[in-house]
């Protein structure tokens, strides 16, 4: 693929409901992260990956928000018991190192209602 | 606790006018600085990303700066022209293993023709 995907690229839910986010990375692109961007601010860090492990999850705001790679390129972001403040766009990024720059997908723009 | 201010918040300038845009962080322990666009309702295109051992690079008609020392980046537009408009973010990668980027809140630019 040319580029990160990211399905759905809208999600509407009720409060309490549960919701999964997906990622599709670059190719080859062993690191992933997933950031939150709410309405008139800059993207904020959710959780990274290397691999199949979260080397950092210290962006999570809760236990409610948690999020697999399971085999190292797809990842999926569930969010549980949802709240009308996870309301947001949920963006993912990959990069093929530490060193290079982050690509981003084009986000899941999530309401809670 | 790395935190990084963009200036100005919004800007409006006619086609054609020569700009810069301001980026500053707290923490000069920095790994490296992508410049973003996004464009509304859509996700992140990277611009430029600079690493902390350049002074500077260039694509097209952006040159972005960095002086780490002093905690500051600038994004320089040539000629603008209208296709310019959307909004600029400026993020950072700090040392010390963490790598996630910190964002600016951004700078929404307007090129009128």
């Amino acid at each position: 693929g040319a580029g990160v995907s990211q399905t759905p690229s809208n999600k509407v839910t009720e409060k309490g409901k549960y919701v999964e986010l997906r990622c599709d990375p670059i190719s080859g692109h062993t690191a992933l992260y997933w950031y939150r961007q709410s309405l008139g601010q800059g993207p904020e860090f959710l959780i990274y990956f290397q691999g199949t492990g979260a080397a950092d999850d210290s962006g999570l705001p809760n236990d409610r928000f948690f999020a697999v790679r399971p085999e190292g390129s797809v990842s999926t972001l569930k969010i549980q018991r949802t709240e009308r403040g996870d309301s947001a766009v949920y963006l993912c990024a990959s990069s093929s190192s530490r060193e290079n720059e982050q690509f981003f997908g084009p986000g899941t723009r999530l309401t809670v209602l | 606790k790395q935190e990084v201010t963009q200036i100005p918040a919004a800007l409006s300038v006619p086609e054609g006018e020569n700009l810069v845009l301001n980026c500053s962080f707290t923490d000069s322990a920095i790994y490296n600085l992508q410049w973003f666009r996004q464009d509304p309702g859509k996700g992140l295109t990277s611009l430029l990303l600079i690493q902390s051992s350049q002074r500077e690079q260039t694509s097209g008609r952006l040159n972005a700066s960095l002086d780490k020392s002093s905690g500051r980046s600038t994004l320089y537009i040539a000629a603008s022209q209208p296709g310019d408009s959307a909004t600029y973010l400026c993020a950072v990668r700090t040392q010390g293993g963490s790598e996630k980027l910190v964002f600016g809140k951004g700078t929404k630019l307007t090129v009128n023709p």
